[in-house]
């Protein structure tokens, strides 16, 4: 049969331009998130990793984002590179749920030359 | 440090027959892991925690006799897909908890199935 699912959201930049990726969550009891990296027919990479009593982490050339008021988290790549083109998710853990992850949509980030 | 392999990387079989699919921790134990399911274009969806000695616990909707789930020891999970359908064709991904260390997962490289 025909399957039927969500499209990724998809981002295009220009190679040195800084990118936001956002991702919205809906369970207020996740206590703890993190960005992973997809590229084409691999496993997601960790990127970067924020706790909920926390707003803002930085790591090399990225920044993760939180506002848990209105549940959304945000990464910020800076200079970005031809490198960084790849899918990128979000992924909450549950304080209720036990230790699994839980996938947001996803964004396909594209770095123009 | 910390690797996960997946074996096979991809496979096709015929609608009917079983595929199983091994996810290896190598360089440290892991008494927690996760199998992922994802469809093209589209998010990963957790399927079932795999608990080392004890029986996976399965996401809600997940037909646990059709994707059976064995972790036998701290460095090996396996799942397999009974009686294949087409419909079952996806990139299944597994992932690794270090033993002790809650918050760290690490992926692997995924196993593309194609069932004809």
């Amino acid at each position: 049969g025909e399957s039927v699912g969500l499209h990724l959201p998809t981002l295009s930049v220009q190679e040195g331009d800084n990118s936001i990726i956002n991702c919205a969550y809906s369970n207020s009891a996740s206590d703890y998130f993190i960005w992973y990296k997809q590229e084409s027919g691999k496993g997601p990479q960790f990127i970067i990793d924020i706790r909920s009593n926390m707003n803002k982490r930085q790591g090399q050339r990225v920044t993760v984002l939180l506002n848990k008021t209105v549940k959304h988290l945000s990464l910020q790549i800076a200079a970005t590179q031809p490198g960084d083109s790849a899918v990128y998710f979000c992924a909450e853990k549950r304080a209720n749920t036990g230790n699994q992850f839980y996938f947001g949509t996803g964004t396909s980030l594209t770095v123009i030359p | 440090g910390a690797v996960v392999s997946q074996h096979p990387s991809w496979v096709i079989c015929k609608s009917g027959t079983s595929v199983k699919i091994e996810c290896r921790s190598l360089d440290f134990q892991a008494t927690t892991m996760f199998w992922y399911r994802q469809f093209p274009k589209q998010s990963l969806m957790l399927m079932a925690t795999s608990n080392e000695g004890s029986k996976a616990t399965y996401e809600q909707g997940v037909e646990k006799d059709k994707f059976l789930i064995n972790h036998a020891s701290l460095t090996l999970s396996t799942l397999t897909v009974t009686s294949a359908h087409p419909e079952d064709s996806s990139f299944y991904i597994c992932s690794a908890q270090r033993e002790g260390r809650t918050y760290e997962q690490y992926f692997g490289p995924g196993t593309r199935l194609t069932v004809t």
